[in-house]
């Protein structure tokens, strides 16, 4: 299947600095991307869809200007967690739908981010 | 909102097959069943997806009924390895639409 890479797999910040994590389609153009965020126990909870060249639409409760999304190419999304906070902490795991077959969204690795 | 109803756990002997179910009653023409697993830490996998006839792959088969209100997927030998969380979901495939997660079956192989 399609590779999507994340970088880093994980990171350790203070509260009040930014993060910023990578997602790249390796094998194959991403049109769409996607940003989900899931908590310890629970299931993945889609944050936004990225979209190459145009602005991210965000999901309900989502806040656009504190989850920074740039899509800037057809293989390259980033999320920047801006004035981060331990409450931000969380696993954060990107998609990228791949064109082929029935649209089958494939996943990156995921990045732990722990704000202390 | 999640349109599928999977039981929350089950147990299955290594070796054995791992029949999981799914329940999509309120399924649409257009919409296919697609399933995904997560092992702990990682983000989920791609197994298989279906519209209405059944499945299989490397990994898994797909079993659809016919009137297409419910599905099963079948790892025939589990492993160690198969333990996870494995999440049915129902979509249309097309355009910018995502996966929307519910809770998953997580999947416990015992040796």
């Amino acid at each position: 299947g399609a590779v999507v890479s994340q970088h880093p797999s994980r990171v350790i910040c203070k509260s009040g600095t930014s993060v910023k994590i990578e997602c790249r389609s390796l094998d194959f153009q991403a049109t769409t991307m996607f940003w989900y965020r899931q908590f310890p126990k629970q299931s993945l909870m889609l944050m936004a869809t990225s979209n190459e060249g145009s602005k991210a639409t965000y999901e309900q409760g989502v806040e656009k200007d504190k989850f920074l999304i740039n899509h800037a190419s057809l293989t390259l999304s980033t999320l920047t967690v801006t004035s981060a906070h331990p409450e931000d902490s969380s696993f954060y795991i990107c998609s990228a739908r791949a064109p082929t077959g029935q649209e089958t969204q494939y996943f990156g690795p995921g990045t732990r981010l722990l704000v202390l | 909102d999640a349109k599928t109803t999977q039981p929350p756990s089950m147990d299955c002997a290594e070796g054995r097959a791992a029949n999981l179910p799914c329940n999509h009653s309120t399924i649409s023409g257009n919409e296919y069943v697609y399933w995904y697993r997560q092992i702990h830490s990682q983000g989920p996998q791609y197994i298989i997806h279906g519209l209405k006839n059944n499945e299989t792959n490397e990994m898994a088969s797909l079993i659809i009924t016919e009137d297409r209100k419910s599905s099963t997927l079948i790892l025939p030998h589990a492993t160690l390895r198969d333990t996870a969380v494995y999440y049915c979901i129902v979509r249309v495939p097309s355009g910018n639409t995502p996966l929307v997660f519910g809770k998953g079956t997580r999947l416990s192989v015992i040796a």
